[in-house]
């Protein structure tokens, strides 16, 4: 079954760029994830699919500061021009047929 | 407006039964799986288990399979999840969320606002 595995922490500059990274575990790298973003106190919100070849769709309303892409096993989230909003906990998810849904453990990200 | 709206918080005792609801609105509802989630208070999201409301297909996480029981009632756009017999380690918020396309193998694309579970003496 496939295991997302993602940093606890990561931080950047108000106004700056972050590049979050979930990676798929061997004999998955060609999976597809989603990256979801939990602001503190508030319900998961859906922000992207990423494929394995680096193309990514977002959800509706997601600002064109967020964008995805991928590198191998490594599907990635990047946000640019930071805000104090952006401060929240991201988390990828990905699917099979056997095991049906997994979770990445989550990156808090702090907006310095 | 395409939402899932979820029942409110719950205090429950140990040993005692609880169902909770996500009512869907603004779109079809028996064409798009819905999924169960749980976060334990400072901790990560886990999968419970999806059902298909069209048909009640359901699949179960092996880590909550007996433990809960979920099931939808398409009449009126609505999944539930539920327990017979609530452990204090049950307590945690509880997210339902709809998968994107008509088919499980996609992610979860809209989330409900979340239930409150509070088991304790």
């Amino acid at each position: 079954q496939p295991v997302l595995t993602q940093s606890s922490s990561a931080s950047a500059s108000l106004g700056s760029s972050v590049k979050l990274t979930c990676t798929l575990s061997s004999g998955h790298s060609s999976y597809s994830i989603a990256w979801h973003q939990q602001q503190p106190g508030k319900a998961p919100r859906y922000l992207m699919r990423v494929e394995g070849g680096g193309s990514y769709n977002k959800g509706s309303g997601v600002p064109d500061r967020f964008s995805g892409s991928s590198s191998g096993a490594d599907r990635y989230l990047t946000i640019s021009n930071l805000q104090f909003e952006d401060e929240a906990d991201y988390y990828c998810e990905t699917w099979d047929t056997n095991t049906q849904e997994v979770f990445g453990g989550g990156t808090k990200l702090t907006v310095l | 407006e395409v939402q899932l709206v979820q029942s409110g918080a719950e205090v429950k005792k140990p040993g005692e039964s609880l169902k909770i609801s996500c009512k869907g609105s603004g779109y079809r509802f028996t064409s798009y799986w819905i999924g169960w989630v749980r976060q334990m208070p400072g901790k990560g999201l886990e999968w419970m288990g999806i059902i298909y409301p069209g048909d009640s297909d359901t699949r179960y996480s092996p880590s909550f399979q007996g433990q809960v029981t979920i099931s939808a009632d398409k009449s009126i756009s609505t999944a539930y999840l539920q327990w017979s017999s609530l452990k204090a380690s049950d307590t945690g918020m509880y997210y339902c969320a709809r998968k994107a396309s008509g088919t499980y193998l996609d992610g979860f694309d809209l989330w409900g606002q979340g239930t409150m579970v509070n088991v304790s003496s």
